[in-house]
């Protein structure tokens, strides 16, 4: 099975600063999605930024942008000017894009405190 | 676009009682809906996948007659968690697909089973 993980359950940045945020993840597949979902203290799961395996150039979302290292598994997250509103529990994911089923496999997320 | 909701936001019920929530794609329909469980401080735990008018997909571990999954149209599917215990209090989340990339999710259930 997939595995998804992050190694940081806590992170904290201060206001207007930038942080990364890390996640690797295991497959044997070359073909796949990856995602970074938030999920502030409304609980609301909020799609953040969007991968695909076969584009090398890093996705990009305003403020958040992803580092993409294919060979190395690895799909950080940077949130750069961080805002109050930023904190919140973030979830990597994955997906394989020939999986019909759509099963996403999470890490364990990591919980963002942004200091003012 | 890429709405999707749930109800009840929030329920209490008796131990032995059903409860059922319901998940709605509001704004396009969905091939295919999951149902997560959710402790505090944890990560998502996929519970079924509901493809309509099929039977659902259950994971291991996952009991299909406690938790009952109806995908009744495109635009819905319902979780009846039968005969309700305190240990099946949590909180439960729905997502949604429109395209085979994104999840989109519900804003969730939270459950008290007294």
């Amino acid at each position: 099975a997939q595995t998804v993980t992050q190694s940081q359950p806590e992170m904290s940045v201060q206001e207007a600063e930038t942080v990364t945020l890390s996640c690797t993840y295991d497959t044997s597949e070359s073909d796949y999605y990856l995602f970074w979902y938030k999920q502030p203290p409304s609980r609301q799961m909020i799609l953040v930024i969007r991968q695909e395996a076969y584009k090398q150039q890093n996705a990009t979302e305003n403020r958040f942008s992803v580092n993409f290292q294919k060979a190395a598994k690895s799909f950080s997250l940077k949130i750069s000017d961080s805002q109050l509103g930023d904190a919140a529990m973030y979830f990597c994911a994955y997906r394989h894009t020939w999986n019909t089923g759509n099963q996403f496999y999470f890490g364990t997320g990591t919980s963002l405190t942004v200091i003012p | 676009g890429a709405v999707v909701s749930q109800h009840p936001s929030r329920v209490i019920c008796k131990s032995g009682t059903s409860v059922k929530i319901e998940c709605r794609s509001l704004d396009f329909q969905a091939t295919t809906m999951f149902w997560y469980r959710q402790f505090p401080k944890q990560s998502l735990m996929l519970m079924a996948t509901s493809n309509e008018g099929s039977k659902a997909t259950y994971e291991q571990g996952v009991e299909k007659d406690k938790f009952l999954i109806n995908h009744a149209s495109l635009t819905l599917s319902t979780l009846t968690v039968t005969s309700a215990h305190p240990e099946d209090s949590s909180f439960y989340i729905c997502s949604a697909t429109s395209s085979p990339e994104t999840q989109y999710f519900g804003p969730g259930t939270r459950l008290l089973v007294l």
